[in-house]
């Protein structure tokens, strides 16, 4: 049965600096791996994929990159600014399966 | 393209009353997963259809069940209503077709449900 972690559960950050925040999962044949983030009340609002294939994503300040044979996924947010303050979520899915979710990592900027 | 709807946004029901809860895919999608959000359990997978049949299913007694229309809408019904079932229910639509492995999943807003 598939798991995943996220660390640390909590991180509070002044704005600029940059940050990394982890993944983990038990069973590493997985397809994909998605990074969310989702802000109080919320919808998720999907930020990065990566397949199996890929070893790393970017968009704009974000970079994920994914390590299957560890089992793991950090995602890189360079330059931190208050409105990146929301909840981080990992999820995974193996083939033809659902995708499992991580426990979410809550992020605070300090303007 | 518009994003995923769901609609109501926010419930409020009684112990023993069932809901009725809707989502509309992004256009084109025709995969549709359910999901339920507690503070204390997470984001825990209720089940997934995909061309109008049920993929995979959570760990999620029969109170809850779901269907999806041919145009790709889906709906979730929650019968007998229980303290726990208050959540955010989110729903997600997705590009998968199933021949391949690709997967990635796109959020609505969610509905908030409380029972009371």
């Amino acid at each position: 049965k598939q798991e995943v972690t996220q660390i640390p559960a909590a991180l509070s950050v002044p704005e600029g600096e940059n940050l990394v925040l982890n993944c983990s999962f038990t069973d590493s044949a997985i397809y994909n791996l998605q990074w969310f983030r989702q802000d109080p009340g919320k919808g998720l609002t999907s930020l990065l994929l990566i397949q199996s294939s890929q070893r790393e994503q970017t968009s704009g300040r974000l970079n994920a990159s994914l390590d299957k044979s560890s089992g793991r996924s950090t995602l890189y947010i360079a330059a931190s600014q208050p409105g990146d303050s929301a909840t981080y979520l990992c999820a995974v899915n193996n083939y033809g399966q659902n995708f499992v979710f991580g426990p979410g990592t809550r992020l605070s900027v300090l303007p | 393209k518009a994003g995923v709807t769901q609609t109501p946004r926010y419930l409020i029901k009684t112990r023993g009353q069932q809901v009725t809860l809707s989502c509309s895919p992004i256009s084109g999608h025709r995969s549709v997963s359910w999901y339920q959000q507690t503070p204390g359990q997470g984001l825990q997978f209720l089940f997934e259809y995909f061309s109008e049949t049920q993929r995979n299913k959570g760990n999620f007694p029969g109170r809850f069940s779901g269907r999806q229309f041919s145009n790709s809408r889906s709906e979730m019904n929650v019968s007998t209503l229980e303290l726990g079932d208050s959540a955010l229910y989110l729903c997600a639509s997705s590009p998968r077709d199933y021949l391949s492995s690709y997967n990635e999943q796109f959020f609505g807003p969610g509905t908030r449900l409380t029972v009371l």
